[in-house]
């Protein structure tokens, strides 16, 4: 099984950072990855997609790159929304998908 | 709205079973693969099971292999999760998922979850 490797596990931060969390694979997944943000209490919602396509109705501060095995989510402004858990996931060796562990975004 | 509404879900003992359903509305559900992801508490995400749109073909994760049983019925918009043998460690939200597929192929579209809690 590919698995998926978040960095940091836990970060905080205040409103109007720059956020960048970090997943890595442990072989490559071309640009078979998601990512997904979730809220307590909340189901997953999709940021992110291939790499680096945005979901229809996710703000443009969200962004996605990187191919292979690793790969990078940046918040170019942290809003009061963004707090939440934020995972990664690989499609590339369908159906053994995989997760990442999560990165939790607190306030500061 | 797009929808996916899970039940079922409760307390069992292990070794025991339940059966997950998901009620799909207001999409042609029969054009997508479906799956179910699971999260225990306090825990990450889990790919647990997939379904083909027509049923034909179906994928466990190696944790649930010859457990759980995913099918759909297209005909009632519904999938399901018949879950057996139940352990400790399955105890989790399971949610039902819409794959994109042929588009993203990521999942886009999630229900609430239904709790399965497995204690003696």
């Amino acid at each position: 099984d590919i698995q998926l490797t978040q960095s940091p596990s836990f970060l905080s931060a205040s409103v109007g950072d720059r956020v960048t969390i970090t997943c890595r694979a442990s072989q490559g997944v071309s640009s078979y990855l998601a990512w997904y943000q979730q809220k307590p209490g909340k189901a997953p919602k999709l940021l992110i997609y291939t790499a680096s396509s945005l979901q229809s109705g996710v703000p443009s501060r969200f962004s996605g790159s990187g191919s292979g095995t690793e790969f990078t989510l940046t918040i170019s402004s942290l809003q009061p929304e963004d707090f939440a858990t934020y995972y990664c996931q690989q499609l590339n060796s369908y159906p053994q998908i995989t997760f990442g562990g999560g990165t939790k975004v607190e306030i500061k | 709205e797009v929808q996916l509404v899970e039940s079922g879900g409760g307390v069992v003992q292990p070794g025991g079973s339940l059966r997950l359903s998901c009620a799909a509305s207001t999409f042609i559900f029969d054009d997508y693969t479906m799956h179910w992801v699971r999260q225990a508490p306090g825990k990450g995400l889990e790919w647990v099971s997939a379904i083909t749109w027509d049923g034909g073909s179906t994928y466990y994760a190696d944790s649930v292999k010859g457990r759980f049983t995913i099918s759909r019925d297209n005909s009632k918009n519904s999938l399901y999760l018949q879950i057996k043998s139940l352990r400790t460690e399955d105890t989790a939200l399971y949610y039902c998922t819409r794959e994109d597929t042929g588009g993203s192929d990521a999942f886009d579209i999630w229900g609430q979850g239904t709790m399965v809690t497995v204690s003696s």
